[in-house]
């Protein structure tokens, strides 16, 4: 399977804790995306990277939290002491860039639950 | 907060019916995108649309991008089963410098009936 691949699945960590996530989109694709989502919503835009630079950051990706993609092909999401209100699914995607059609496909999601 | 307007909220099918749901936004969006979610997995593409007015189908699904670029609509035709689950719209502005983030709408829930 050639698809978006998320590590872990889930997380239960206890507040103040820090974690990282990983995420390894489909190999062609150079446009990453990360979402988190909450319970009974739909999924917020966090940030994007086209290859290594992260070009867009959504005001709900507080200091606490950082992304990186240090070669342009997975990227890490870290959250650092870890408060409750951060409990949620967090999506990766990944699309090929250029051209009027651009379309994301999405991971498996890590599920994080903090304590 | 989210733009997008979902509706319905949840809505229960009997297996063979046809089901409805759209999706309406204040702004436009250059690209509408159905998704489906099922519990503890990450959104799946469904439809990908790409010029206002056009209508496309996948199997049993079919959508629409609405004129105005406001809106659009899904449809399921003779339910089964395995079409219970969270469908998502999301819109994709390109107009914008760094346009390329989706918007989601809150989903549909579709149950089965009792």
């Amino acid at each position: 399977d050639t698809g978006v691949s998320q590590n872990p699945r889930h997380k239960i960590t206890k507040r103040g804790q820090n974690v990282t996530f990983r995420c390894d989109p489909i190999s062609e694709h150079n446009r990453l995306y990360w979402y988190r989502q909450t319970l009974g919503q739909g999924p917020e835009f966090l940030t994007y990277f086209q290859n290594e630079a992260q070009l867009e950051k959504s005001r709900l990706l507080s200091d606490r939290f950082s992304a990186e993609r240090p070669k342009g092909s997975f990227s890490t999401l870290e959250i650092q002491r870890t408060e409750q209100g951060d409990s949620a699914m967090y999506l990766c995607a990944s699309s090929p860039s250029g051209g009027d059609q651009e379309t994301q496909y999405f991971g498996p999601g890590t599920r994080l639950l903090v304590l | 907060g989210q733009q997008l307007n979902q509706s319905p909220q949840s809505m229960f099918i009997q297996e063979g019916e046809d089901v409805s749901m759209n999706c309406t936004s204040s702004s436009i969006f250059n690209t509408w995108l159905w998704y489906k979610q099922d519990p503890g997995e990450g959104p799946v593409l469904l439809i990908a649309l790409y010029k206002a007015g056009e209508l496309t189908s996948n199997g049993r699904l079919t959508a629409q991008f609405g004129i105005t670029r406001k809106d659009s609509f899904l449809n399921i035709s003779a339910s089964i089963p395995s079409d219970v689950g969270i469908y998502f719209c999301a819109g994709q502005d390109k107009i914008k410098a760094a346009g390329n983030k989706l918007t989601f709408g809150g989903g549909t829930r579709v149950l089965v009936k009792p």
